[in-house]
């Protein structure tokens, strides 16, 4: 069975520090699809990333980038430069399906505050 | 394209009571979701549709009903509120792996 464990429940950090945020996965499948979702205080689900199990190679969007490592079935997401506006609960999730993602498997969440 | 959206966006409701969530989506996806956030948990599935006519039970069905009549509309029937059903609800439709979530509706039973 598919799993997600985001272990850090909460964190905080003062603007302009990196922050990491971990992600650990278990599943099965040699073919699966790994996600980051924000959730800002206004409660929507902002999409960040999808990497797909064949591509180990790591992802850099501006401040933001993730670390993807099959060996220690990790998709950690580090912020650098963190901005007040950060502040969110960050959400990992698996998807075993290849066409849809109807199996989607979401991890606790992250809640990350940064302070001024 | 408006997304995805829901409605109501708040409900309260008493034990006992039924109602539905709407949820729609103009993309033409052909898949749809519902989950529920409840703190500390994430996000679960609760049940989800391949395409119309076809739905199907995700992580935690029991007390939800769905049907899927057309491609646009998905919605989430309670038929008998429990407090434990308190909690917000997210409707999603994917395309090639990314999920596209309305905007939540937040559920009080009392």
């Amino acid at each position: 069975a598919q799993k997600v464990t985001q272990a850090q429940t909460e964190i905080s950090v003062v603007e302009k520090e990196d922050v990491t945020l971990d992600c650990v996965y278990e599943t099965r499948d040699t073919t699966y699809y790994l996600f980051w979702y924000k959730q800002p205080p206004s409660g929507e689900l902002v999409f960040l990333i999808r990497r797909n199990s064949f591509d180990e190679q790591n992802e850099i969007s501006g401040r933001y980038s993730w670390n993807f490592q099959k060996s220690t079935s990790s998709f950690n997401f580090t912020i650098t430069a963190s901005q007040v506006v950060d502040s969110a609960v960050y959400f990992c999730a698996l998807s075993e399906a290849l066409y849809n993602n109807n199996d989607m498997r979401f991890g606790a969440g992250t809640r990350l505050t940064v302070k001024p | 394209n408006a997304g995805v959206t829901q409605t109501p966006k708040f409900q309260v409701l008493k034990t006992g009571q039924s109602m539905t969530l709407q949820c729609a989506q103009d993309m033409n996806h052909e898949y749809m979701s519902w989950y529920r956030q409840d703190p500390g948990m994430g996000l679960r599935l609760i049940h989800y549709s391949v395409g119309a006519g076809i739905t199907d039970q995700g992580e935690v069905p029991n007390g939800y009903n769905v049907s899927r009549s057309t491609t646009e509309d998905f919605p989430l029937r309670l038929l008998s509120a429990a407090p434990s059903q308190t909690s917000v609800y997210f409707c999603a439709s994917s395309l090639a792996n990314e999920q596209f979530f309305g905007p939540g509706t937040r559920l009080t039973v009392l």
